[in-house]
């Protein structure tokens, strides 16, 4: 099973602060990785699919990259509605996983 | 705009069988080759993918929860299943029933299961 490490576990920032989750990989999931959005009480939100592209509707602020076994979610300017609990996923590999999630609090 | 929706009992007995339904609405189930997803998370935790349906009926398991999963498709009524044998409180979670196209793009809103003794 691919176990994916998320770090750090939580991220203190003010909004307008630039933002960058890492998401680590056991092994390569080539460029086989989601990034979700997860709001209090809500279902997560699919924000990146396939390490760097952008769902439908997802703003430009948010971007990933990565390839392999590192990647990387960045928020360029962090806006209110951000601050939520983030989480990967691979599906390089049977059976898929998520990471534990970082969460981004208000500084 | 398609939607789904998960529905089923919000408690369950211990041993007993776990029953969700997810309804497709806005689009047919059985158009674009999609696989048809249930996720679980427990309270305050993150997230377990516990398998797929296709529409043929095809279905692939966590290994983890295999040996107590059974899921299923019924494209008439637009429907799809998960059962969960034997259950524990280790089964309490939100259960979730999403579209996967690529990863995972849309979620119903989830339903607390929470298992009794």
């Amino acid at each position: 099973e691919v176990v994916l490490t998320q770090s750090p576990a939580t991220l203190s920032l003010s909004p307008g602060e630039r933002a960058t989750l890492s998401c680590r990989a056991s092994q390569s999931v080539r460029r086989f990785l989601a990034w979700y959005q997860q709001k209090p009480g809500q279902a997560p939100r699919l924000l990146i699919y396939d390490a760097s592209n952008r769902a439908t509707g997802i703003p430009a602020r948010f971007s990933g990259s990565g390839s392999g076994t590192d990647f990387t979610l960045t928020i360029s300017s962090l806006e209110p509605e951000d601050f939520a609990v983030y989480y990967c996923q691979q599906r390089s590999d049977w059976p898929l996983t998520f990471g534990e999630g970082t969460k981004v609090e208000i500084k | 705009q398609v939607q789904l929706q998960e529905s089923g009992p919000g408690l369950v007995k211990s041993s007993q069988t776990l029953s969700l339904t997810c309804t497709v609405s806005g689009g047919s189930i059985s158009t674009g080759g999609y696989y048809w997803t249930w996720i679980r998370q427990h309270p305050g935790r993150g997230l377990e993918w516990i398998g797929y349906v296709y529409d043929s009926g095809a279905t692939y398991y966590n290994p983890s929860l295999e040996s107590r999963v059974i899921m299923s498709i019924d494209t008439s009524k637009n429907q799809f299943y998960l059962k969960l044998t034997s259950v524990t409180a280790a089964d309490t979670a939100v259960y979730y029933c999403a579209k996967d196209e690529d990863a995972f793009d849309l979620w119903g809103q989830g339903t607390l299961v929470t298992v009794s003794s």
